[in-house]
């Protein structure tokens, strides 16, 4: 198993640019999650989907976040415009529903907004 | 909704000491507590989980114990290795419902 993938590992790019942020669950696992990591914050739920239908996405900032789940191998994270108080590392993960909740990360997009 | 806290933020420890680290709950209905380490640069995985039906496990040189009474719960690492070096986070969450709430992590550095 390939694990949890995501791309790109690194993003750089200029205030007010759209970034997608891309991510594939390891296959069989029905929940998905999408976290932000900074100094100051800590680990951030953003939003997360069951069977890819989003079921929680209060920890999303604002409208300029967005996120989606087309189907159950991939979703999307999508800040449009960005700031430079989006940068972060953003972890996508994935867990499989009655199992013991455990949830398998993928290595992370380093996002810098300039 | 469920909040975590944990303490300390950061801890330093000689190699070959012990390391304890606390978390506590809100939520009641809370039952499963995970604890994930994050090597520098690396993602977070899981290394120990307790239930609450239990008061304590262990797992080598790592264990972990549950007081669901006081919502409390705490990571303790014996003889510390500099490997243990990373950022440890607790959770908590009810099993079966997929939402898992992270503490803000504990920064552990082993002194060689």
């Amino acid at each position: 198993d390939a694990g949890v993938i995501q791309s790109p590992r690194h993003e750089v790019t200029e205030m007010g640019q759209e970034v997608t942020l891309r991510c594939k669950p390891i296959s069989g696992h029905n929940s998905l999650f999408w976290y932000r990591q900074t100094m100051m914050r800590g680990l951030e739920l953003l939003i997360y989907f069951n069977n890819n239908v989003p079921i929680d996405d209060s920890g999303m900032p604002e409208d300029r976040f967005s996120a989606k789940m087309p189907n159950a191998s991939f979703s999307t994270l999508k800040i449009q415009p960005s700031e430079p108080r989006d940068s972060a590392v953003y972890f996508c993960a994935s867990s499989r529903q009655g199992s013991d909740n455990e949830q398998f990360f993928g290595p992370g997009t380093r996002l810098t907004v300039l | 909704g469920e909040n975590v806290e944990q303490h300390p933020s950061t801890l330093s420890v000689q190699e070959g000491d012990s390391a304890v680290i606390k978390c506590t709950y809100s939520d009641s209905a809370s039952n499963y507590f995970p604890w994930y380490k994050q090597e520098l640069g690396k993602r977070p995985q899981l290394i120990i989980d307790i239930r609450s039906n239990v008061g304590e496990k262990k797992d080598q040189r790592i264990a972990v114990t549950l007081n669901k009474t006081a919502k409390h719960f705490s990571l303790h690492i014996t003889e510390t290795q500099p490997e243990d070096s990373a950022v440890y986070f607790c959770a908590a969450s009810v099993s079966g419902y997929q939402k898992v709430t992270f503490g803000i992590g504990t920064k552990l550095q082993v002194i060689p």
